[in-house]
């Protein structure tokens, strides 16, 4: 295990709804990144948290956005929820130094969300 | 933007076999990672490289950063039925050091 959590575990929304996702980083890991994993896909970073700050994102539309806490734990939100955001949300802790690069990251199990 | 190309897409061998896959970049990488993936869960980091040519192992496993930094390869010796899940090349690139990911190797390995 890598200590890092989700929750929850498996999510049905309708379209157009908004979401959630929770996670609790690794302990002493300061930096958060979120992936959408489509099914039969590698993993396609979403954004990545540090400091409670976003630090990087990848190609995906405003309504997906985060917040990361002053305990390091981290929120992806979606709004208006597409058939297409149907996928595996993976979050990744890491520990980053001031001005440095983040250490590897660690994956947590997932959230399945589906959207009918 | 940057892609990469995992293959073989899966694998059906037989437990004892050994297994080769790749990954290949349109662009260069300065590490290179592979992970696997069992159902339900997410990736789970197996080996990490940082340098063109390095050969690194991890028990059965064996993996290595390209010369041309462009590709990798992971073999598994002597595979076990452990060994099935989804394996994934990442490449990262720069200092953002965030993991562009292959589509990934589907393993079965029959007993």
């Amino acid at each position: 295990e890598t200590g890092v959590t989700q929750s929850p575990t498996h999510l049905i929304k309708t379209r157009g709804q908004q979401v959630t996702l929770r996670c609790s980083s690794q302990s002493g890991h300061n930096t958060v990144s979120w992936y959408q994993q489509a099914l039969g896909q590698g993993p396609q970073f979403i954004f990545q948290y540090y400091r409670e700050e976003e630090n990087g994102r990848g190609n995906f539309p405003p309504r997906f956005s985060g917040l990361q806490f002053p305990n390091y734990s981290s929120e992806l939100n979606v709004n208006a929820l597409e058939l297409d955001d149907s996928a595996l949300y993976l979050c990744a802790s890491s520990s980053r130094k001031s001005g440095g690069a983040s250490d590897t990251q660690y994956f947590g199990p997932g959230t399945r969300l589906t959207v009918l | 933007g940057q892609q990469l190309n995992q293959s073989p897409q899966s694998m059906f061998i037989q437990e004892g076999e050994d297994v080769s896959m790749n990954c290949t970049s349109s662009s260069i990488f300065n590490t290179w990672l592979w992970y696997k993936q069992d159902p339900g869960e997410g990736p789970v980091l197996l080996i990490a490289l940082y340098k063109a040519g390095e050969l690194t192992s991890n028990g059965r496993l064996t993996a290595q950063f390209g010369i041309t930094r462009k590709d990798s390869f992971l073999n598994i010796s002597a595979s076990i039925p452990s060994d099935v899940g989804i394996y994934f090349c990442a490449g990262q690139s720069g200092g953002s050091y965030i993991p562009t990911f292959g589509r990934g190797t589907s393993l079965i390995v029959h007993p």
